[in-house]
């Protein structure tokens, strides 16, 4: 799986956008970008994840450059609950044959301040 | 859907004793299960990858006659800490992987709630 370059921490005002961004520049064609967030103490949440295109869920909208070397993360209106360590992942095509492994790099800790 | 456990949630123990941890996919069957470990502010290293009816595929440094994993089933995985020592202390992390006979998100994994581990 490709590396990820992400900041060590961020912190956002409670009610604002956080935005975080996330460098893949090694990203291979057939890999997608995950994202994951771990609050303190639990396992690891799913967030969402995407191949070129944008993508928005319930959580999250995820922005992927033209060229596929970085994303961001976009959380539209943090709250509390928020604060956690996002951890971005590349890996390859689940699915179509055996899992692949997840390998979690530093990831960042995101602060929501009140 | 896709719902891990993990049991205990939390275990101490005392130095050269044995501690087995359990990971449950409830609502799934798992072919394959991942087994991470977590120090103090610090990331999940994955430990090895469980799949059902064979041997574990240790990570490179991780002691495979330490960690012992069984597979028995597509539902459940275990861990087994052997002789635990006080370094042996972390949070213990499993997920499982969505099998190729589901018919949405296969291959995908989910994760367990952890397990704290305190050896004493």
């Amino acid at each position: 799986d490709a590396k990820t370059t992400q900041p060590p921490s961020m912190d956002c005002a409670e009610g604002r956008a956080a935005n975080l961004p996330c460098n893949h520049s090694t990203i291979s064609g057939n890999e997608y970008v995950y994202w994951y967030r771990q609050i303190h103490s639990q396992g690891p949440q799913y967030i969402i994840h995407g191949l070129k295109n944008n993508e928005t869920n319930e959580m999250a909208s995820l922005i992927i450059t033209e060229d596929r070397k970085s994303s961001t993360l976009i959380l539209p209106h943090a709250t509390l609950r928020d604060t956690a360590v996002y951890y971005c992942i590349v890996r390859a095509t689940p699915g179509y044959s055996s899992a692949s492994k997840i390998i979690f790099g530093s990831g960042t800790r995101l602060s929501i301040r009140p | 859907g896709a719902v891990v456990s993990q049991h205990p949630s939390w275990v101490i123990c005392k130095s050269g004793t044995s501690v087995k941890i359990e990971c449950r996919s409830l609502d799934f069957q798992a072919t394959t299960m991942f087994w991470y470990r977590q120090f103090p502010k610090q990331s999940l290293m994955l430990m090895a990858t469980s799949n059902e009816g064979s041997k574990a595929t240790y990570e490179q440094g991780v002691e495979k006659d330490k960690f012992l994993i069984n597979h028995a089933s597509l539902t459940l995985s275990t861990l087994t800490v052997t002789s635990a020592h006080p370094e042996d202390s972390s949070f213990y992390i499993c997920s499982a992987a969505k099998g190729q006979s589901s018919s949405s998100g296969r291959g995908e994994q989910f994760f367990g709630p952890g397990t704290r581990l305190t050896v004493l």
